[in-house]
């Protein structure tokens, strides 16, 4: 069974600029979760969708949203890009919503904004 | 507030030794708790998951504990070898008001060095 892929794993934007990151669960799971690691505040929870539903979100500005479509795919965008917006962003799937099951990741998403 | 540390936050052992790692959370009313495993560059891979009413997990040389009156879990890591080198989360899923679980805070993580 194929894992969580993520594209583009590598991506380099400039201040101002918008940015869309893609996640293709494992086949069968409906939950996919997002998050954010940097060096200094580590990994961070952003949102979590399940039946193309937000269920969760975490701390983060207006800025960072997503979406999942019917086949459990999801994607999640941010606006007007900042420096501090680097990071590897990492989404991880499972067949319940996370609090219930083990979760698995992709490999990430590298953003570097210059 | 809720938080998660680790201690400590590096360690470096020979090959074959017994190890301990410390995750701790201020808040016992937890939904679960996650032990992972993160090589450079790379994403997360779960190692362990430890429901709330559960004490402990096993995985092959890998055990979990968990004592959430103490706000303690702990993975032990039996007779460790140069490709457990990695670092370890672990990644705390608080009880929710509005659903079964809330926010899931994840610690800073051990970096772990295991020397052939």
């Amino acid at each position: 069974k194929a894992g969580v892929t993520q594209t583009p794993r590598y991506l380099i934007k400039t201040r101002g600029q918008q940015v869309t990151l893609s996640c293709s669960p494992i086949s069968g799971h409906r939950s996919v979760s997002w998050y954010q690691q940097t060096p200094g505040q580590g990994l961070q929870f952003l949102f979590e969708y399940f039946s193309e539903t937000q269920r969760n979100k975490g701390n983060f500005p207006g800025r960072f949203s997503g979406r999942q479509f019917s086949n459990s795919r999801s994607e999640m965008n941010v606006s007007t890009l900042e420096l501090g917006d680097s990071a590897l962003y990492l989404c991880a799937s499972s067949f319940y919503p996370g609090g219930a099951e083990t979760q698995y990741f992709g490999p990430g998403t590298r953003l570097l904004v210059l | 507030k809720q938080e998660v540390t680790q201690i400590p936050a590096a360690l470096s052992v020979p090959e074959g030794e017994n190890l301990v790692l410390n995750c701790s959370f201020t808040d016992s009313a937890i939904y679960n708790l996650q032990w992972f495993r993160q090589d450079p560059g790379k994403g997360l891979t779960s190692l362990l998951l430890i429901q709330s009413s559960q004490r402990e997990q096993t995985s092959g040389r890998l055990n979990a504990s968990l004592d959430k009156s103490s706000g303690r879990s702990t993975l032990y890591i039996a007779a460790s070898q140069p490709g457990d080198s990695a670092t370890y989360l672990c990644a705390v899923i608080f009880e929710g008001v509005k659903t079964s679980y809330d926010k899931v805070i994840f610690g800073p993580g051990t970096s772990l060095s295991v020397i052939p």
